[in-house]
Parts: structure tokens; sequence; C-alpha cells
């Protein structure tokens, strides 16, 4: 089936720095792939669509400055938190449109990747 | 404005017996829903889809029921065992079809 992945799956840092969180598509092409914030028994919350040489686009209430999205290739998204703050402690999670030989509409997602900021 | 929720937040059941988790929606013009698993500290993991213009759809030891007059969902878990617990999630796709909106989950208890 689909695989994303996703690196690293636990990060801790110190309050202030910035953290990278890569998703990857394994076999298949992504023109399309979402970047999800998930707080302790919530479920996801979008943050941002991401369009392969495009701009990302943001839901309302984040902030682009802060979550900087960089989708460079059709099987990698990658997420800065920048100048990361203990309440960006969270679960984030990608996921990624399937590519042709798949349903389009359907997400696959990657295994999620734990922030604490000290 | 659209949302998809679900009645039971929790649901604990007996190994072996059949489980059922609900879902409803409000968009009536929905025509594709998904049913995602989510185990603790780990990301959502696609069980099963059904399409409107299906009423039942079945997977291995799973079943998706859509019923559009009451615009309900619902996922039947046969034979219920350990592995199975864990929080269960609907999707249906907003109405730019690219991007889902996810209900607040079920979490699925199986107790020895």
């Amino acid at each position: 089936g689909a695989v994303v992945s996703q690196h690293p799956s636990w990060v801790i840092c110190k309050s202030g720095t910035s953290v990278k969180i890569e998703c990857r598509s394994l076999d298949f092409q992504a023109t399309t792939m979402f970047w999800y914030r998930q707080f302790p028994k919530q479920s996801l919350m979008l943050m941002a669509t991401s369009n392969e040489g495009s701009k990302a686009t943001y839901e309302q209430g984040v902030e682009k400055d802060k979550f900087l999205i960089n989708h460079a290739s059709l099987t990698l998204s990658t997420l800065t938190v920048t100048s990361a703050h203990p309440e960006d402690s969270s679960f984030y999670i990608c996921s990624a449109n399937g590519g042709l030989a798949r349903s389009q509409e359907t997400q696959y997602f990657g295994p999620g990747t734990r922030l604490l900021v000290l | 404005g659209e949302s998809v929720g679900l009645h039971l937040p929790t649901l604990s059941v007996q190994e072996g017996d059949n489980s059922i988790i609900n879902c409803a929606y409000s968009n009536s013009a929905s025509d594709y829903f998904i049913w995602y698993k989510q185990e603790s500290g780990k990301g959502p993991q696609f069980i099963i889809d059904i399409r409107s213009n299906m009423d039942k759809r079945q997977g291995q030891r799973v079943t998706v029921l859509l019923n559009k007059t009451v615009k309900h969902l619902s996922l039947q878990i046969a034979a219920t065992q350990p592995g199975d617990s864990a929080v269960y999630f609907c999707a249906e796709p907003w109405s730019s079809g690219q991007n889902f909106v996810f209900g607040p989950g079920t979490r699925l208890s199986v107790l020895p």
C-alpha cells in the first residue's frame, strides 16, 4: 500500500530553536501533502495544505511565518517550526493524497512526529 | 457549518464481541467517507471507505454502513480483538475535495 514516512519521529528542543520535520511518500508521488497537529485526546487539526511547486495554503489561525512549509518535490514536504516555544509541543502528522495509481481522494498518513519544546 | 461528529466518545467491548462505532455528518452533499484507525502515538491508518452510491461496504472483519437519509455512518468490527483498541475517526471531504473534515474520534477499548 501507499507508505508515508516522517522524520524524525521524536524531537526535543530548547525554546527558541527551530525544528524541521520531513514527510515523504515512499512509493507514490503526491502532488498534495497536508500537515496536521494533534493535541492529546483531540482530533486532527489541519494546519496547512502543501502543493508541490507552489506556496502552501494555511488554515485560519496558523502563522505561516512560524510554520514554514516547503514542498520541494512530489515525494517530499517539510515543516519547519521556527522559534519553537513550549506551546508548540504537539504531535505533528503529515498526509499525502494517493498518486494517480491510487484513489486521489484517499489520504495516507505518516506515523507522526512528537515535538517537545522545553 | 459543515461538520462531522461522533455519538460516543468512548466504547468498551468484550474481546470477541462485535463493535459498532457511529458517526454523524451534516453535509448532505458529501459523497465519500473514510474511516481511520489511530493507535496511541501513531498516525491514522486507513481502514475502509465508502462512496455515497453505496449503503454498505465490507472489508476484512469491518463493515461500513451509510445511511444518507439520516446522514449517519457506522463502522462495525466483527469479533473485536485487543489489537483493535484505538481511536477511530470518520472523515469526509471538504467541498474543495482536497482535504477532509475529521470527527472528534471514538476510543475503542477491548476488554479481556
